[in-house]
């Protein structure tokens, strides 16, 4: 079974500075996909970032960039000129590339403060 | 795009009482997941269907708990003879399928339960 670990369960970072959040994660499978999603306030889950694992290329969404490290099995989070708004639980995601198994596994999240 | 509609938003019960959510997933989106989340944890799988076809279910749907989605629109969860341990954020969230494991997921605002 695949597992999804995120061992920091509180960062903080002041606006405008630059934060990574890790992650790693265990599986036997070479093809599968991983997300951080983020978790407002508002309970409402938003996809942040996806990143193919047969891509050696690390994923970028304008702030938002990954440092994905295949054989290592890690795959952290670079948040860029921080935000208030940044601030709420993200979320590490593992999900296998075969369509038998649809299923997002999360890890326990991290909860990201953004002092001004 | 009206977005993943989940009816109530909140909801507090007493112990042994049956409950029913509701989830509204958008239109065109023929998967519709269910994922039970507790305070301080990453969301956890319970079940998913493609269009009316329930294909998965989590260990952790216990025989007090059921899935529909008749038609394969809407989907409801009931819990049956509710106990304090089912106190949790239950989330629906629905894709399209890509025809691998990328496609992105879409996620409602949660119904949280409460059992007294």
């Amino acid at each position: 079974a695949q597992t999804v670990t995120q061992s920091q369960p509180e960062m903080s970072v002041q606006e405008a500075e630059t934060v990574t959040l890790s992650c790693t994660y265990d599986t036997s499978e070479s093809d599968y996909y991983l997300f951080w999603y983020k978790q407002p306030p508002s309970r409402q889950m938003i996809l942040v970032i996806r990143q193919e694992a047969y891509k050696q290329q690390n994923a970028t969404e304008n702030r938002f960039s990954v440092n994905f490290q295949k054989a290592a099995k890690s795959f952290s989070l670079k948040i860029s000129d921080s935000q208030l708004g940044d601030a709420a639980m993200y979320f590490c995601a593992y999900r296998s590339g075969s369509g038998a198994n649809s299923k997002l596994t999360f890890g326990k999240g991290i909860t990201l403060s953004v002092r001004p | 795009d009206t977005g993943v509609s989940q009816d109530p938003r909140h909801k507090i019960t007493k112990r042994g009482q049956n409950v029913t959510f509701r989830c509204d997933p958008i239109s065109e989106h023929n998967r519709l997941y269910w994922y039970r989340q507790t305070l301080g944890q990453g969301p956890e799988f319970l079940t998913y269907f493609q269009n009316e076809a329930q294909l998965e279910k989590s260990r952790l749907l216990s025989d007090r708990f059921s899935a529909e989605r008749p038609k394969g629109s809407f989907s409801t969860l009931e819990i049956q003879r509710t106990e304090q341990g089912d106190s949790a954020m239950y989330l629906c969230a629905s894709s399209s399928p890509s025809g691998r494991g990328g496609e992105k997921l879409f996620f409602g605002s949660g119904t949280q339960l409460s059992v007294l």
